[in-house]
């Protein structure tokens, strides 16, 4: 079975400061997807990265960065200089093989302060 | 841009009466899912649809729940007989299932469901 661990509930930061928000996956198999999403106050959520399990090459987008770590089943979200509307639940989630469900974790508070 | 709408935004129904809610997938998707969040919960899967039937359901799809394709457009989940612990948000999602952005689920903005 598939899990996926988000163990900060929530973080409290001030404006610009630099994030990083920590996900932890369990699998047995070897092909997976890892994703974050982002659901703002308003409720939707909001695709933001994909990786493949055989794609360990981290990326940088702007203010956002990905570190995969396959050796400690880790994929990590950082945001750099924070904002207020980066404020919202971050959900880490994880899918094996192609066609199946989304396993999220219970999700990040992020609340950046002016 | 393309994405997922939901019908309706909210509604509110009373213990016992049959919902049904809506969505509009993109257009040249073909995976449909359904999931739920109950307030303040993390997102859990309920089932998901390919090729006019369900490829896979979680223990919450029980026999009051059910999908439907009407047609070349809407995706419906129906609850039958909703009970209060039905009360949560739902999303709908679709995926393309050919090409680069394949395996992405895109989410529609959600229903969220009051039962009374």
């Amino acid at each position: 079975a598939q899990k996926v661990t988000q163990a900060q509930t929530e973080i409290s930061v001030v404006e610009k400061e630099d994030v990083t928000l920590d996900c932890v996956y369990e699998t047995r198999d070897t092909t997976y997807y890892l994703f974050w999403y982002k659901q703002p106050p308003s409720g939707e959520l909001v695709f933001l990265i994909r990786r493949n399990s055989f794609d360990e090459q981290n990326e940088i987008s702007g203010r956002y960065s990905w570190n995969f770590q396959k050796s400690t089943s880790s994929f990590n979200f950082t945001i750099t200089a924070s904002q207020v509307v980066d404020s919202a639940v971050y959900f880490c989630a994880l899918k094996v093989g192609a066609n199946s469900k989304l396993t999220f974790g219970k999700g990040i508070t992020l609340s950046v302060r002016p | 841009e393309p994405e997922v709408t939901q019908t309706p935004s909210h509604q509110v129904t009373q213990m016992g009466q049959e919902v049904i809610l809506r969505c509009v997938p993109i257009s040249n998707h073909l995976y449909f899912y359904w999931y739920r969040q109950i307030l303040g919960q993390k997102v859990e899967f309920l089932v998901s649809f390919y090729n006019n039937e369900i490829s896979e359901k979680s223990e919450i799809f029980d026999d009051q729940f059910s999908v439907e394709r009407p047609d070349g457009s809407n995706f419906t989940l129906k609850i039958r007989s909703t009970k209060l612990e039905d009360s949560a948000m739902y999303f709908c999602a679709s995926r393309a299932g050919t090409g680069v952005w394949a395996y992405e689920q895109y989410f529609g903005p959600g229903t969220r469901l009051t039962v009374t």
